[in-house]
């Protein structure tokens, strides 16, 4: 296992479809988070789950998200009927429920444009 | 207001210099501090943890000050490849390890 993937890699759609990004965590990893970064800005926290459970959502995430982790392992992030303010980074990270920050581990990210 | 605010810079510094970056946060319930490093189009990556004593990793020192609610990163001797936005993080321990992040201040070393 070589760290967290995400794809795809790069998205570009139009105003108005709907898109999904997948996050495989570290295997073992049973925390994982999804992000949200725009051009000069810091990450920003979206919602996080324990195993399959979604037990944080951000204000940010409006109910055009919606994030899932099935069987506790890989996650998906949803986002439905894009906007232009939709493009960002969005990332995911996955760590232990202990010996932070050790474990805390971001992936690539998966880079969203809205035209 | 940011919870975690920083000035996005750029830091222009010649090769060798000495550069500290500063931040300020406002959650007192903030319980763990970290700088971590960006480059461009890539993901944030843990450079070092943030502890009340002070702590130093080669070239690069933090310092946190709770009563003032500050941070600090100083770097010594800058290299080319320390250019890349850094970013102050916070953690409220008692909220699921979700991070807080600065916006990033841009440090751009020249030779």
């Amino acid at each position: 296992d070589t760290g967290v993937s995400q794809n795809p890699r790069h998205k570009i759609t139009k105003r108005g479809q709907n898109v999904t990004f997948r996050c495989d965590p570290i295997s073992e990893h049973n925390r994982l988070y999804w992000y949200r970064q725009t051009l000069g800005q810091g990450p920003e926290f979206l919602t996080y789950f324990q195993n399959e459970a979604q037990l944080e959502k951000s204000r940010l995430l409006s109910d055009r998200f919606s994030a899932e982790r099935p069987k506790g392992s890989f996650s998906t992030l949803e986002i439905q009927r894009t906007e232009q303010g939709d493009s960002a980074m969005y990332l995911c990270a996955s760590s232990l429920d202990r010996g932070y920050p050790y474990g805390y581990t971001f992936g690539s990210g998966t880079r969203l444009t809205v035209v | 207001r940011k919870e975690v605010e920083q000035d996005p810079g750029p830091f222009n510094v010649p090769e060798g210099a000495t550069v500290a970056f500063n931040c300020t946060y406002s959650n007192s319930a903030s319980q763990s501090f970290f700088w971590y490093r960006q480059d461009c189009r890539k993901e944030p990556k843990l450079l070092m943890s943030v502890y009340s004593s002070g702590n130093e990793d080669g070239r690069f020192t933090a310092q946190l000050n709770r009563a003032s609610q500050y941070i600090s990163l100083l770097i010594r001797d800058s290299k080319l490849s320390d250019s890349a936005t850094y970013l102050c993080v916070v953690r409220n321990n008692n909220a699921g390890n979700m991070l807080t992040f600065g916006g990033g201040t841009r440090l751009m070393v020249k030779p």
